[in-house]
């Protein structure tokens, strides 16, 4: 199965500031299928990229996703107070599925 | 609104059973995938098991395949998960979700209910 290795473990920042995550795959993720969910305490999951770039429906434009290959990354352009959680991305070019295992982002 | 809600969780011993349950409402239920992915305390997300829109195909993460069983009911617009055999290694919250058409991430969660195998 592809493992997925996400870092940092914990990205202290403020708002406003810019967050850059990274996820990487042992093996090249086929047609860039790669999501991002964001996890807030007690909360379900929600799903923000997928395809690598492509925003969910009703996502804010300040998240944008990028990479391919085995190689990939969240930006959060301006940190908002709601933006602090885990984010957690999750290949889905080869079964089985497999997810990271986050990223925190919390405030500095 | 697309909602989708969890039932049946708590604890159980090694070796016990449990039928989680999710009804789903806000969109055509029978038109969709469905999955059921977990998620261990402090740990991240594990993929479980995933029924077809008709039921005719399941496919299951090796750590479950033979010990729980996924299917659903479109007249009902639900979910279940039938666990068998229960280890501690499967204590963990479980999310309902959906697929979208034709892939493999998960669009659309419910809030996850809580398993515990424990004695």
């Amino acid at each position: 199965e592809i493992v997925l290795t996400q870092s940092p473990g914990t990205l202290s920042l403020s708002p406003g500031e810019r967050a850059t995550l990274s996820c990487r795959a042992s093996q090249s993720v086929s047609s860039s299928y790669l999501a991002w969910y964001q996890q807030k305490p007690g909360q379900a999951p929600r799903l923000l990229i997928y395809g690598a770039s492509s925003r969910a429906t009703g996502i804010p434009d300040r998240f944008s996703g990028s990479g391919s290959g085995t190689d990939f990354a969240l930006t959060i352009s301006r940190l908002e107070p709601e933006d602090f959680a885990v984010y957690y991305c999750q290949q889905y070019g080869r079964s089985p599925p497999t997810f990271g295992p986050g990223t925190k982002v919390d405030i500095k | 609104e697309v909602q989708l809600v969890e039932s049946g969780g708590g604890l159980v011993q090694p070796g016990g059973s449990l039928k989680l349950s999710c009804e789903v409402s806000g969109f055509i239920f029978s038109s969709y995938w469905m999955s059921w992915v977990r998620q261990a305390p402090g740990k991240g997300f594990e993929w479980v098991a995933t029924i077809k829109q008709d039921g005719s195909e399941k496919n299951y993460v090796d750590s479950v395949r033979g010990r729980f069983t996924i299917s659903r009911d479109n007249a009902k617009n639900s979910m279940y998960l039938q666990m068998d055999s229960l280890r501690a290694e499967d204590t963990a919250v479980y999310y309902c979700t959906r697929r979208p058409p034709g892939s493999w991430y998960f669009e659309y969660w419910g809030r996850g209910i809580l398993v515990t195998v424990s004695s």
